[in-house]
């Protein structure tokens, strides 16, 4: 157990719903990372929040965003889904956000778009 | 631009030391070498990382060349458990950043 918790476990939905997708960092961790996991893209790196602000952007759609709230949850919310967008959504948290730091990861969220 | 090459599977028999070779050659002098891996589609986790020593923790051994332009992971005693997807990582220069993930090793442990 990481510490890391990450809900829902499972979301099926449908092409052009939004969803949200929750995070909840281990004890003290500043920094929260999202990443999405697909069959044909692999692990990517989408975004980082640090302490509530926006740090670093990876391969993040438009139709994704995402914020960091006071308590340090973070919220992963994407719109108008497309079956491209069916993936494991996995957070991930750190103590800082500079080196050197590892990151600890939550169970993932499954999301299957139809 | 892939910053790390790993062979894609390796196996290895249980109980023994299983060693996962990394190429970096093009890592900078401020980059840290991480490993991490992943079992089954749970979520990553994190195993070790250096920068120029080598290092130990209650999971594996990282060796670092000297040049810095490679690197083993190693796993002492091999279980069943140890079978996964091994992310060797080279990141740093000061700045947060997501982690790269490339397409790993995937280590076999056999009984």
């Amino acid at each position: 157990d990481s510490g890391v918790t990450q809900t829902p476990k499972h979301l099926i939905t449908a092409t052009g719903q939004r969803v949200t997708l929750r995070c909840s960092p281990r004890s003290g961790d500043l920094s929260v990372y999202w990443y999405q996991q697909s069959l044909d893209q692999g692990l990517q790196f989408l975004i980082q929040y640090y302490n509530g602000e926006e740090r670093a952007k990876g391969n993040i759609l438009e139709r994704f965003s995402a914020q960091q709230f006071p308590d340090l949850h973070s919220e992963l919310n994407l719109s108008s889904l497309e079956l491209g967008d069916s993936a494991l959504y996995f957070c991930a948290s750190s103590v800082g956000q500079s080196e050197p730091y590892e990151q600890y990861f939550g169970p993932g969220t499954r999301l299957t778009v139809t | 631009d892939a910053k790390t090459t790993q062979p894609p599977s390796m196996d290895c028999a249980e109980g023994r030391a299983a060693n996962l070779p990394c190429n970096h050659s093009t890592i900078s002098g401020n980059e840290y070498v991480y490993w991490y891996r992943q079992i089954h589609s749970q979520g990553p986790q994190y195993i070790i990382h250096g920068l120029k020593n080598n290092e130990t923790n209650e999971m594996a051994s990282l060796i670092i060349t000297e040049d810095r332009k490679s690197s083993t992971l190693i796993l002492p005693h091999a279980t069943l458990r140890d079978t996964a997807v091994y992310y060797c990582i080279v990141m740093g220069g000061g700045g947060a950043d997501g982690l790269t993930f490339g397409k790993g090793t995937h280590l076999i442990i056999q009984p």
